[in-house]
């Protein structure tokens, strides 16, 4: 059991649905990341939040909306997603974003755009 | 953004030692070396670090160049559970922890 839950594990959605991913850390952190891994494909970083406010966005199109309502949790809220949106979506966390400090993932969340 | 080079795959025996070697002869001095390690059908997890000294812990030791333009991870015995994409990061003040294509590494029994 890692310290970083994400829910749900598999999703499945059509382009014009809304869903949400959501992260959960009991470690206390107050870093949260999303990082996006496609087939093939390096982890990418989407998003950093540091206690709760959002430090860094790269260039991630606006159909992805994170929201960090405390430091415990992290969500990913999704709407109008294309085909090659599908991929695994990692939620980590750290604490206080010192540069030696360790990151803990989750296991994952896997998406399908139909 | 400091930048580092892996061997695409790499593959050892079972129950022998496995050096890991990357290369980041951009690294800055505030910059920290980081390893993380990708099973199969898991999010990646931490293995170690450093700055400057080797470093060792229960995984894996962590050799530093002197000029720090290089490192490399060693396991020491290696078992078919560390078949692993392996990951090295340079992570600085900026906070990003930016993944490269990393080593596919191969444990043959």
């Amino acid at each position: 059991e890692t310290g970083v839950t994400q829910t749900p594990r598999h999703l499945v959605m059509g382009m014009t649905n809304k869903k949400s991913l959501k992260c959960e850390q009991h470690l206390g952190h107050n870093a949260m990341y999303w990082y996006k891994q496609s087939a093939k494909k390096p982890l990418e970083l989407m998003f950093v939040y540091s206690l709760e406010e959002r430090v860094e966005n790269n260039s991630v199109p606006s159909r992805f909306s994170p929201e960090c309502p405390n430091s415990s949790h992290l969500f990913l809220h999704l709407h109008t997603l294309q085909p090659e949106d599908s991929a695994l979506y990692l939620c980590a966390s750290s604490q206080d974003g010192a540069a030696w400090g360790e990151l803990f993932f989750g296991e994952g969340s896997r998406l399908t755009v139909l | 953004d400091a930048k580092t080079t892996q061997p695409n795959s790499m593959e050892s025996n079972e129950e022998e030692p496995v050096h890991l070697p990357c290369n980041h002869s951009t690294i800055s001095g505030t910059d920290y070396i980081h390893w993380y390690r990708q099973l199969p059908s898991q999010g990646p997890e931490y293995v170690i670090h450093g700055l400057t000294s080797n470093v060792n812990n229960r995984m894996a030791s962590l050799a530093i160049a002197e000029d720090r333009k290089s490192s490399t991870l060693i396991l020491h015995r290696a078992t078919l559970r560390d078949a692993a994409v392996y990951y090295c990061i340079l992570r600085g003040r900026d906070d990003k922890i930016i993944f490269g294509k990393g080593t596919r590494l191969h444990i043959l029994p």
